[in-house]
């Protein structure tokens, strides 16, 4: 079956522009997530949906930062006036998310690396 | 904070021998520790979780990995190595309670022929 999916692949922004990453993850998986993964680093965490509601988004590193999941459904990671710092992979990832708390394995998509010239 | 730490960059071994990937772990109440490996222009692949029960969780092509609470580590192995077992290899932990996986640097693992 389809597996999470994200776009574009790539991504390159001049500095101060600003870039949306888009997520649709697993048919029916109430959770997702997003990381970043720096090159050479593990994924660290940024935010996290249960269906519509951003549960937890302790993990965006600045106000420029912003995700939204409106329908429960596809979420997309906007990143307003793009900086050298935040060039990364972004990871999307879902899980089934029916057990509470969420200790269901988390599906990963391919990532959409960003780079800020 | 959860946190995990994979000491070794890399880890070579010759095919057909033992494969060790070691892992430690930090959390604030119980930890929910996985596995997972990421080949080159891939997503992150699921290979094994312990949530409790038997230390000794088997997974995904031939992995299995002990859960070891004295020693808070979590160390990933396979009995026989294949050279498609080379990939970068990533150990997480979520504390009870909290959705966020905390993701080791990861391991590279190169199996030699």
């Amino acid at each position: 079956g389809a597996g999470v999916s994200q776009s574009p692949r790539y991504k390159v922004a001049k500095r101060g522009q600003d870039v949306a990453l888009r997520c649709d993850p697993i048919s029916g998986h109430v959770s997702l997530f997003w990381y970043q993964q720096a090159l050479g680093q593990g994924p660290e965490f940024l935010t996290y949906f249960q269906n519509e509601a951003q549960l937890d988004k302790s993990g965006l590193p600045s106000d420029r930062f912003f995700a939204e999941r409106p329908e429960g459904s596809v979420s997309t990671l906007k990143i307003q006036r793009t900086q050298q710092e935040d060039s990364a992979v972004y990871l999307c990832a879902s899980s089934i998310g029916r057990l509470a708390p969420d200790i269901n394995e988390q599906f990963f998509g391919p990532g959409t690396r960003l780079t800020v010239l | 904070a959860q946190s995990v730490a994979q000491p070794e960059d890399q880890v070579n071994v010759a095919e057909g021998n033992p494969l060790t990937v070691k892992c430690t772990y930090s959390v604030s109440g119980n930890p929910y520790l996985f596995w997972y490996v990421q080949y080159p222009n891939r997503g992150l692949q699921f290979l094994l979780k312990y949530i409790t029960g038997d230390n000794l969780v088997k997974g995904s092509y031939g992995f299995e990995a002990e859960f070891n609470k004295s020693q808070t580590s979590f160390h990933l192995k396979k009995p026989s190595a294949l050279v498609s077992d080379s990939a970068l290899y990533f150990c997480a932990v979520s504390d009870y309670g909290n959705n966020r996986l905390a993701f080791g640097k990861g391991n590279q693992v190169v199996v030699i022929p």
